[in-house]
Protein backbone atom coordinates (compact mmCIF):
# COMPACT_ATOMS: atom_id res chain seq x y z
CA UNK A 1 0.00 0.00 0.00
CA UNK A 2 1.83 3.14 -0.74
CA UNK A 3 -0.56 6.11 1.12
CA UNK A 4 -3.03 8.02 0.07
CA UNK A 5 -3.93 8.99 -3.69
CA UNK A 6 -5.69 12.04 -4.60
CA UNK A 7 -6.37 12.31 -8.73
CA UNK A 8 -6.02 14.70 -9.82
CA UNK A 9 -3.34 16.86 -8.68
CA UNK A 10 -4.38 19.58 -10.38
CA UNK A 11 -7.70 20.76 -11.86
CA UNK A 12 -8.10 24.24 -12.92
CA UNK A 13 -12.12 25.06 -14.59
CA UNK A 14 -13.93 27.92 -15.31
CA UNK A 15 -16.85 29.96 -13.15
CA UNK A 16 -19.56 27.63 -13.11
CA UNK A 17 -18.24 24.34 -13.83
CA UNK A 18 -18.50 21.40 -12.14
CA UNK A 19 -15.36 19.48 -10.90
CA UNK A 20 -15.38 15.91 -9.03
CA UNK A 21 -12.04 14.59 -6.88
CA UNK A 22 -11.26 11.24 -5.76
CA UNK A 23 -8.95 10.14 -2.68
CA UNK A 24 -8.05 6.71 -2.35
CA UNK A 25 -7.54 5.92 1.60
CA UNK A 26 -5.36 3.65 3.08
CA UNK A 27 -7.20 0.17 2.17
CA UNK A 28 -7.81 -0.70 5.84
CA UNK A 29 -8.47 2.54 7.47
CA UNK A 30 -11.81 3.02 7.78
CA UNK A 31 -12.27 6.63 8.31
CA UNK A 32 -11.87 9.15 5.75
CA UNK A 33 -11.46 12.94 5.92
CA UNK A 34 -11.81 16.06 3.34
CA UNK A 35 -10.27 19.23 4.25
CA UNK A 36 -9.70 22.22 2.51
CA UNK A 37 -6.55 24.58 2.74
CA UNK A 38 -6.29 27.99 1.17
CA UNK A 39 -2.77 29.70 0.95
CA UNK A 40 -1.36 30.64 4.40
CA UNK A 41 -3.85 28.87 6.11
CA UNK A 42 -3.96 25.06 8.09
CA UNK A 43 -6.37 22.81 6.53
CA UNK A 44 -10.21 23.38 7.30
CA UNK A 45 -12.58 20.46 7.93
CA UNK A 46 -14.99 19.69 5.31
CA UNK A 47 -16.43 15.81 6.15
CA UNK A 48 -15.63 12.68 7.37
CA UNK A 49 -16.64 9.09 6.63
CA UNK A 50 -16.63 6.37 8.94
CA UNK A 51 -16.83 3.28 6.04
CA UNK A 52 -19.34 4.28 3.94
CA UNK A 53 -21.34 6.80 6.18
CA UNK A 54 -21.25 10.61 6.30
CA UNK A 55 -21.05 11.39 10.16
CA UNK A 56 -19.98 15.04 9.86
CA UNK A 57 -20.01 17.75 7.66
CA UNK A 58 -18.48 21.29 8.34
CA UNK A 59 -20.69 24.57 8.00
CA UNK A 60 -17.71 25.07 5.17
CA UNK A 61 -19.59 22.71 3.04
CA UNK A 62 -22.47 24.39 1.52
CA UNK A 63 -25.19 22.64 -0.65
CA UNK A 64 -22.74 22.92 -3.68
CA UNK A 65 -20.55 20.39 -2.14
CA UNK A 66 -21.14 16.38 -2.07
CA UNK A 67 -18.85 13.58 -0.64
CA UNK A 68 -19.96 9.85 -0.88
CA UNK A 69 -17.81 7.04 -0.06
CA UNK A 70 -19.44 4.03 -1.97
CA UNK A 71 -18.76 1.14 -0.38
CA UNK A 72 -16.53 2.08 2.04
CA UNK A 73 -13.56 2.47 -0.02
CA UNK A 74 -12.73 5.42 -2.53
CA UNK A 75 -14.50 8.71 -2.06
CA UNK A 76 -15.41 11.13 -4.18
CA UNK A 77 -15.41 15.14 -3.57
CA UNK A 78 -18.05 17.17 -5.75
CA UNK A 79 -17.88 20.79 -6.40
CA UNK A 80 -21.34 22.36 -8.35
CA UNK A 81 -21.38 25.31 -10.32
CA UNK A 82 -17.47 26.65 -9.48
CA UNK A 83 -16.69 30.07 -7.68
CA UNK A 84 -13.56 31.81 -7.83
CA UNK A 85 -13.51 31.64 -4.02
CA UNK A 86 -13.58 27.76 -4.47
CA UNK A 87 -10.03 28.17 -5.25
CA UNK A 88 -7.72 25.70 -2.68
CA UNK A 89 -5.87 22.82 -2.08
CA UNK A 90 -8.69 19.73 -1.82
CA UNK A 91 -6.63 17.31 0.68
CA UNK A 92 -7.86 13.79 1.71
CA UNK A 93 -6.89 11.62 5.12
CA UNK A 94 -7.47 8.39 6.38
CA UNK A 95 -6.95 6.68 9.50
CA UNK A 96 -8.07 3.62 12.00
CA UNK A 97 -9.67 5.86 14.19
CA UNK A 98 -9.35 7.51 17.97
CA UNK A 99 -5.85 7.37 18.81
CA UNK A 100 -4.21 6.55 15.75
CA UNK A 101 -2.87 9.40 13.33
CA UNK A 102 -3.94 10.11 10.11
CA UNK A 103 -2.45 9.60 6.79
CA UNK A 104 -2.68 12.52 4.04
CA UNK A 105 -3.05 12.66 0.37
CA UNK A 106 -1.05 14.99 -1.47
CA UNK A 107 -4.16 17.15 -2.35
CA UNK A 108 -5.57 18.75 -5.50
CA UNK A 109 -4.93 21.95 -6.28
CA UNK A 110 -8.13 23.70 -7.26
CA UNK A 111 -7.90 26.78 -9.23
CA UNK A 112 -11.41 28.51 -10.60
CA UNK A 113 -11.08 31.10 -13.04
CA UNK B 1 -13.48 22.87 21.00
CA UNK B 2 -9.84 22.70 22.79
CA UNK B 3 -7.70 24.90 21.02
CA UNK B 4 -3.95 25.25 21.04
CA UNK B 5 -1.27 28.21 20.93
CA UNK B 6 1.75 27.67 18.96
CA UNK B 7 4.65 30.75 18.09
CA UNK B 8 4.12 32.01 14.69
CA UNK B 9 7.92 31.04 13.63
CA UNK B 10 10.61 29.53 15.07
CA UNK B 11 14.51 29.40 13.92
CA UNK B 12 16.65 27.14 14.59
CA UNK B 13 20.67 25.94 13.22
CA UNK B 14 20.98 22.52 11.34
CA UNK B 15 22.43 19.76 13.58
CA UNK B 16 21.03 21.28 16.23
CA UNK B 17 17.95 20.06 18.55
CA UNK B 18 14.72 22.31 18.20
CA UNK B 19 12.37 22.25 20.99
CA UNK B 20 8.35 23.37 19.51
CA UNK B 21 6.30 24.18 22.53
CA UNK B 22 2.38 24.02 22.95
CA UNK B 23 -0.32 25.52 24.94
CA UNK B 24 -3.68 23.35 25.61
CA UNK B 25 -4.72 24.78 28.43
CA UNK B 26 -8.26 23.86 28.32
CA UNK B 27 -7.24 19.85 27.16
CA UNK B 28 -10.16 17.53 28.19
CA UNK B 29 -9.03 14.23 29.58
CA UNK B 30 -9.55 12.13 26.55
CA UNK B 31 -8.10 14.76 23.98
CA UNK B 32 -4.99 12.89 22.02
CA UNK B 33 -2.15 15.70 21.47
CA UNK B 34 -1.22 15.34 17.72
CA UNK B 35 1.95 17.21 15.77
CA UNK B 36 2.08 17.34 11.81
CA UNK B 37 4.23 18.77 9.85
CA UNK B 38 3.68 20.09 6.26
CA UNK B 39 6.12 20.94 3.39
CA UNK B 40 5.82 23.34 1.03
CA UNK B 41 3.23 21.59 -1.79
CA UNK B 42 2.80 18.55 0.29
CA UNK B 43 -0.49 17.46 2.09
CA UNK B 44 0.53 17.15 6.09
CA UNK B 45 2.64 14.47 7.69
CA UNK B 46 1.92 12.70 10.99
CA UNK B 47 4.96 13.35 13.24
CA UNK B 48 3.72 11.75 16.84
CA UNK B 49 0.76 11.31 18.93
CA UNK B 50 0.20 11.14 22.77
CA UNK B 51 -1.85 11.26 25.36
CA UNK B 52 -0.39 11.18 29.07
CA UNK B 53 3.08 10.00 28.63
CA UNK B 54 5.75 10.99 27.16
CA UNK B 55 6.22 9.83 23.47
CA UNK B 56 9.60 8.63 21.12
CA UNK B 57 9.97 7.68 17.58
CA UNK B 58 12.46 7.74 14.74
CA UNK B 59 10.93 11.24 13.75
CA UNK B 60 11.00 12.79 16.77
CA UNK B 61 9.95 13.29 20.63
CA UNK B 62 6.87 14.42 22.32
CA UNK B 63 7.18 15.71 25.94
CA UNK B 64 3.60 15.86 27.73
CA UNK B 65 3.16 18.25 30.90
CA UNK B 66 2.25 16.64 33.94
CA UNK B 67 -1.06 18.50 33.93
CA UNK B 68 -1.28 18.04 30.18
CA UNK B 69 -1.75 21.97 29.53
CA UNK B 70 1.17 21.97 27.35
CA UNK B 71 3.50 19.95 25.31
CA UNK B 72 6.74 20.06 23.27
CA UNK B 73 7.98 18.64 20.40
CA UNK B 74 11.31 17.80 20.13
CA UNK B 75 13.60 17.29 16.95
CA UNK B 76 16.95 15.79 18.17
CA UNK B 77 19.06 16.94 15.22
CA UNK B 78 17.38 19.46 12.75
CA UNK B 79 17.84 18.50 8.84
CA UNK B 80 17.24 21.28 6.28
CA UNK B 81 14.42 18.76 5.45
CA UNK B 82 12.89 19.66 8.96
CA UNK B 83 11.99 23.22 7.64
CA UNK B 84 8.44 23.12 7.37
CA UNK B 85 4.85 24.39 9.58
CA UNK B 86 4.76 22.14 12.63
CA UNK B 87 1.09 21.92 13.58
CA UNK B 88 0.31 21.05 16.93
CA UNK B 89 -3.84 19.70 17.61
CA UNK B 90 -5.72 17.88 20.21
CA UNK B 91 -7.87 15.72 18.80
CA UNK B 92 -12.23 15.51 19.57
CA UNK B 93 -13.36 12.93 21.09
CA UNK B 94 -14.46 9.70 19.56
CA UNK B 95 -17.80 10.56 19.47
CA UNK B 96 -16.88 13.16 17.32
CA UNK B 97 -15.04 11.15 14.23
CA UNK B 98 -11.57 11.86 15.58
CA UNK B 99 -11.93 15.47 13.73
CA UNK B 100 -8.22 17.27 13.81
CA UNK B 101 -8.45 21.04 14.31
CA UNK B 102 -6.00 22.76 12.70
CA UNK B 103 -4.47 26.35 13.95
CA UNK B 104 -1.62 28.31 11.94
CA UNK B 105 1.11 26.28 13.12
CA UNK B 106 4.88 27.00 14.09
CA UNK B 107 7.03 28.01 10.71
CA UNK B 108 10.38 26.16 11.51
CA UNK B 109 13.15 27.75 9.62
CA UNK B 110 16.67 25.76 9.58
CA UNK B 111 19.77 27.52 8.86
CA UNK B 112 22.54 26.03 7.07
Amino acid sequence: DTGVSQNPRHKITKRGQNVTFRCDPISEHNRLYWYRQTLGQGPEFLTYFQNEAQLEKSRLLSDRFSAERPKGSFSTLEIQRTEQGDSAMYLCASSFGQGYGYTFGSGTRLTVV
Amino acid sequence: DAKTTQPNSMESNEEEPVHLPCNHSTISGTDYIHWYRQLPSQGPEYVIHGLTSNVNNRMASLAIAEDRKSSTLILHRATLRDAAVYYCILSLPQGAGNMLTFGGGTRLMVKP
